[in-house]
Formats: structure tokens, sequence, C-alpha cells
């Protein structure tokens, strides 16, 4: 069981927007702000898009973007495209676990 | 260019061993805390490990607390994970990623490795 709680899949149309939650508690994802998203595509390497909840990192697409409310952190892709389509897992510090990672959206472009 | 490149992987049985390394390149290694993230197949992604710049704070999940060892070799660019006591569930890719901040840990990985398949199995 992964300590933070994603929905299983989430799809969309090209062009369109999606929102993927990560839910956890207060002792990682409300109490830090040390929210991470990652991207994997299938047989490769995860790739970060999102860290600190909200930055993006160096030359990455403005179409991706972090926010949080509470305990739960979001990871919304405005303007689909096919190449979106890929695994998303969000992390966080735990002030318990050191780092947990949430059990991964799989992102279907329709 | 920054690079992650694990070895050591393979096949061993219940209540085996195994020493992973990573060899880092194009960066300064003992500037950044690193981490061994693991996949088993099919399923997500898992953290393991991480270690600080000077291996002065080191940590561990606790599925693997007490039988893995991380470790760290500034000097050749090298990161290490000693694994004692595999079980079956061990079995996955363990890739290597560095964190994204310099000098102290922000807990998000910025490059990773390729990652090596490990297989505990009889």
């Amino acid at each position: 069981q992964s300590a933070l709680t994603q929905p299983a899949s989430v799809s969309g149309s090209p062009g369109q927007s999606i929102t993927i939650s990560c839910t956890g508690t207060s002792s990682d994802v409300g109490g830090y702000n040390f929210v991470s998203w990652y991207q994997q595509h299938p047989g490769k390497a995860p790739k970060v898009m999102i860290y600190d909840v909200t930055l993006r990192p160096s030359g990455l697409s403005n179409r991706f973007s972090g926010s949080k409310s509470g305990n739960t952190a979001s990871l919304t892709i405005s303007g689909l495209q096919a190449e979106d389509e890929a695994d998303y897992y969000c992390s966080s510090y735990s002030r318990s676990r050191s780092l947990v990672f949430g059990g991964g959206t799989k992102l279907t472009v329709l | 260019e920054v690079q992650l490149v694990e070895s050591g992987g393979g096949l061993v049985k219940p209540g085996g061993s195994l020493r992973l390394s990573c060899a880092a390149s194009g960066f300064t290694f003992s500037g950044y805390s690193v981490n061994w993230v693991r996949q088993a197949p099919g399923r997500g992604l898992e953290w393991v490990s991480s270690i600080s710049t000077t291996s002065d704070y080191i940590y561990y999940a606790d599925s693997v607390k007490g039988r893995f060892t991380i470790s760290r070799d500034n000097a050749k660019s090298s990161l290490f994970l000693q694994m004692n006591s595999l079980r079956d569930e061990d079995t996955a890719v363990y890739y290597c990623a560095r964190d994204g901040n310099w000098n102290y840990a922000k807990y998000y990985f910025d490059y990773w490795g390729q990652g090596t398949l490990v297989t505990v199995s009889s």
C-alpha cells in the first residue's frame, strides 16, 4: 500500500487539461513544501516535472503546473499532447519515512 | 553531461546478497545527496535509501532497514547499495538518483540512472 494516494488512471483529449491529485497527511504532503511530480514513459527512468510543490525544472514546458491545498497536492497538465501519455508519480518528504511516493497514475491521451 | 550508471544487478537466491554500484560523472558528486529508488515489475516507485554529501545522514525505507546498507565514495564519484538477506519482494529495477539541490537535500530527484534489475528467485 502506497503512502500517498493517487487515482489509478485519468484521461483527456488533445488540447484539454487534466489534473492528477495526490493525497497524503499532515506528516508528509500537508506538513512540508517538498512535493514533487515525476513522469515515466514505459521502459524509461522517471523525469522530474515539478518540485517544491510548484516549481518547474529549467526548460520544462509551462503546460505543467503544481499546487497544494492542505494534505492534497495536484499536477495539472494543460493543452494535452500525445507525448504526455505516461505514468505520473507524486512524492513528498515524510517526517516518519524520509520520502514517500504515490501509487502512480496512468494518463491516457484519447 | 550528468550521467549516473548503475551496475551489479542480477539473479540471486532468497537469503543471498548483492552489491549495487552507481558511477556518477558530469557533476561534482560530493556536493549532492544521492538516493536509491526501486520499481518492482509492473509496480510503482519506492524510495529505498538516501545518503547525504558527507555520509553524515543516512536513511532507509522500513522495508529494507537492517538488510540494506548505503554508502558512497566521493573520491571515486560512486554510490553503493549492499543488499543482504534478499527476499522475493526485493525483485525490482534499482535506480540511482541525484537530489536536485546542492549541499542539502530537498527530496526531489533531477537525474536518474537507467536502472539495474535485481531478481530474487530460487
